[in-house]
């Protein structure tokens, strides 16, 4: 059981917009800043958001973060086909002393 | 262009041990800090240590279910990091990836190399 919680999946036609959430706790997102990591099928993961919404060189605008109190959320805008992919946040844990991660999102273009 | 390379993953017996390495090249490997990951099969990804750079100590922190198991070491002259793998257990078979952080003392995966599996089975 995973100690950030997410939406096992979210959805969205091409152009729309899906938004996901991660749920933690006062130890980890409620006093440390959250990344986001993009997953697609087969390969590494890669750094999508960091410091809670700063976004990596290359990374298009379409991504965005956020967070308030104990969750975050990763924003997805304009849905293309290449955003198909496993989705995880991740953030340090001050009672586990290391990063903890969330189950992941599986999002699907429809 | 960073570029990080794990190898030594394969098939080993349960008790046993096994050594992955992590190439690096593009960057001034000894100025950044190193952390593993896993991901075992159909799974989520999970932490499994780090070490800081020099200037930072050189420390080294790990999850609580390989502490005393597991060593990360690196070697900054050759831009390499290790992580050295004791008392193999079978829920320990994941693929391991080896990335970069932010700075010397950063968790985070700002780069990552493509992975190496480890299957612990008898």
């Amino acid at each position: 059981q995973s100690v950030l919680t997410q939406p096992p999946s979210a959805s969205g036609t091409p152009g729309q917009g899906v938004t996901i959430s991660c749920s933690g706790s006062s130890s980890n997102i409620g006093s440390n800043s959250v990344n986001w990591y993009k997953q697609l099928p087969g390969a590494a993961p890669k750094l999508l958001i960091h410091s809670n919404y700063q976004r990596p060189s290359g990374v298009p605008d379409r991504f965005s973060g956020s967070n308030s109190g104990t969750s975050a959320s990763l924003a997805i805008s304009g849905l293309q086909s290449e955003d198909e992919a496993d989705y995880y946040c991740a953030v340090w844990d001050d009672s586990l002393n290391g990063p903890v991660f969330g189950a992941g999102t599986k999002v699907t273009v429809l | 262009e960073v570029q990080l390379v794990e190898s030594g993953g394969g098939l080993v017996q349960p008790g046993r041990s096994l050594r992955l390495s992590c190439t690096a090249s593009g960057f001034s490997f000894g100025d950044y800090a190193v952390s593993w990951f896993r991901q075992a099969p159909g799974k989520g990804l999970d932490w499994v240590g780090l070490i800081t750079s020099k200037t930072y100590g050189g420390t080294t922190q790990y999850v609580a279910s390989v502490k005393g198991r597991f060593t990360i070491s690196r070697d900054d002259s050759k831009s390499f990091a290790y992580l050295q793998m004791n008392s193999l257990r079978t829920e320990d078979t994941a693929v391991y990836f080896c990335t970069r952080g932010f700075n010397g003392a950063s968790w985070t995966g700002a780069s990552w190399g493509q992975g190496t599996l480890v299957t612990v089975s008898s």
